[in-house]
């Protein structure tokens, strides 16, 4: 079965730093993955996706992940924070096969001024 | 707004009552995905239905219990309900069988059981 790990449950960065949210999954195949952000007393929403094709995936908000088969990894970064960049922020698999997605447990990044 | 209704915004009720909770899912989605979310829990997936079919279960107890009507729109039915029940219920909507778009996720209601 495919699951998620994140690592680091809140991560603190400066403004203007560099943001690194780490996310490895488990999968007996080659999945489908997402980063979803959830703003306070909001939904998700969907920031980006990897769906087999470009391993570089490109999202809203200046938000970018890699995917490595390798190191089992989909880590999201973003080059410079923004103070609205503080938000939960999920990581997600699912399977070609499979309709549900999985969330990762999530990890709270904060923005210091 | 995402397209994803989802109603009421919030719930307060007493313990071993029942509620209903109604997503009406984004213009064209056929698939419907519940989730509840709680501090400890984190995102747990309940059920899905597609276009009117249940499709795939999750830790769903058998004190809740779903349904997809032929509008599309979807209730989630809780009763007996007990203190560990209050959190957050989301409901996702998705487009066919693709991965193109991801979920849809409606704003959430947030229930409370006291």
């Amino acid at each position: 079965a495919q699951s998620v790990t994140q690592l680091g449950s809140h991560v603190s960065v400066s403004e203007g730093a560099l943001v690194l949210l780490r996310c490895n999954y488990s999968s007996s195949v080659p999945p489908y993955l997402f980063w979803y952000v959830q703003y306070p007393n909001q939904g998700l929403q969907l920031l980006l996706k990897y769906t087999s094709a470009a391993t570089l995936v490109k999202g809203i908000n200046g938000f970018e992940a890699e995917f490595k088969k390798s190191e089992t990894s989909f880590h999201l970064t973003k080059p410079s924070a923004h103070m609205s960049d503080a938000a939960e922020y999920f990581c997600a698999v699912t399977l070609h096969s499979y309709d549900k997605v999985i969330f990762g447990p999530g990890t709270s990044l904060s923005v210091i001024p | 707004d995402s397209g994803v209704t989802q109603t009421p915004k919030h719930l307060i009720t007493a313990t071993g009552q029942r509620v209903t909770l109604r997503c009406s899912p984004r213009s064209g989605d056929l698939s419907v995905y519940w989730y509840q979310q709680s501090l400890d829990q984190g995102l747990q997936f309940l059920i899905q239905y597609y276009n009117g079919e249940e499709r795939a279960k999750g830790n769903i107890l058998e004190r809740f219990s779903a349904q997809q009507f032929p509008d599309l729109h979807s209730e989630l039915n809780l009763s007996s309900l007990e203190l560990g029940d209050s959190a957050l219920y989301f409901c996702a909507s998705r487009n066919g069988q693709g991965w193109d778009y991801g979920y849809t996720f409606g704003s959430g209601t947030r229930l409370t059981v006291v």
